[in-house]
């Protein structure tokens, strides 16, 4: 059964940084790529990036450019979501999801979600 | 690369159809027939329900059917159901590996 699972819900400061991860299993992960999506409070989903962990080809969102990092081990694995320094409207749940396939265009696996709230 | 344009909202009663429209560029919707949608309840991951515009993955009711013109891709579901509410999702393929979300329609079952 394929299943990614995410690392729980994190409370941070501002400033402070922060890695959370998207482990997959059932499949192999060096295979297909994973993305990340994120959900503000009240609003809807955004694509902000994806990583094929076989080679760690990674692209972004232009809007999440530079403000995140995504990155992969896959003798683990698992793919991460990074911040170097939080600020509050990083504030978010955020979602990892399989693509489904290296020439297909969707999502067909999701994680859990991972909560992260950033207040001083 | 903007957010795809969908309703705020719809409803419908139990038994009726709705359709969910979603706009965006020729540099996605209008380019790529690679529109997939996704169903969210609050607290639970996205559930894929249309994929490459109009194809059902395995386990989908086939009371969701989806549809593209031009710029706009469309989810139609057909014979509501309680368990229908939810938020609605529509995602585009962008080309180089990158896709763009709508903003998500509330579906509201009266």
């Amino acid at each position: 059964e394929v299943q990614l699972v995410q690392s729980g819900a994190e409370v941070k400061k501002p400033g402070e940084s922060l890695k959370i991860s998207c482990k997959g299993s059932g499949y192999s992960l060096t295979s297909y790529w994973i993305g990340w999506v994120r959900q503000m409070p009240g609003k809807g989903l955004e694509w902000m990036g994806i990583i094929y962990p076989g080679d760690s080809d990674t692209r972004y969102s232009p809007s999440f450019q530079g403000q995140v990092t995504i990155s992969a081990d896959k003798s683990i694995t698992t793919a991460y979501l990074q911040w170097s320094s939080l600020k509050a409207s990083d504030s978010a749940m955020y979602y990892c999801a399989r693509r489904a396939g290296s020439s297909l265009n969707y999502f067909d696996y999701w994680g859990q979600g991972t909560l992260v709230t950033v207040s001083s | 690369q903007s957010a795809l344009t969908q309703p705020a909202s719809v409803s419908g009663s139990p038994g009726q159809s709705i359709t969910i429209s979603c706009t965006g560029t020729s540099s996605d919707v209008g380019t790529y027939n690679l529109v997939s949608w996704y169903q969210h309840h609050p607290g639970k991951a996205p559930k894929l329900m249309i994929y490459e515009g109009s194809k059902r993955p395995s386990g989908v009711s086939n009371r969701f059917s989806g549809s593209k013109s031009g710029n706009t891709a469309s989810l139609t579901i057909s014979g509501l159901q309680a368990e229908d509410e939810a938020d609605y999702y529509c995602c585009s393929y962008a080309g180089s590996s990158t896709w763009v979300f709508g903003g998500g329609t509330k579906l509201t079952v009266l």
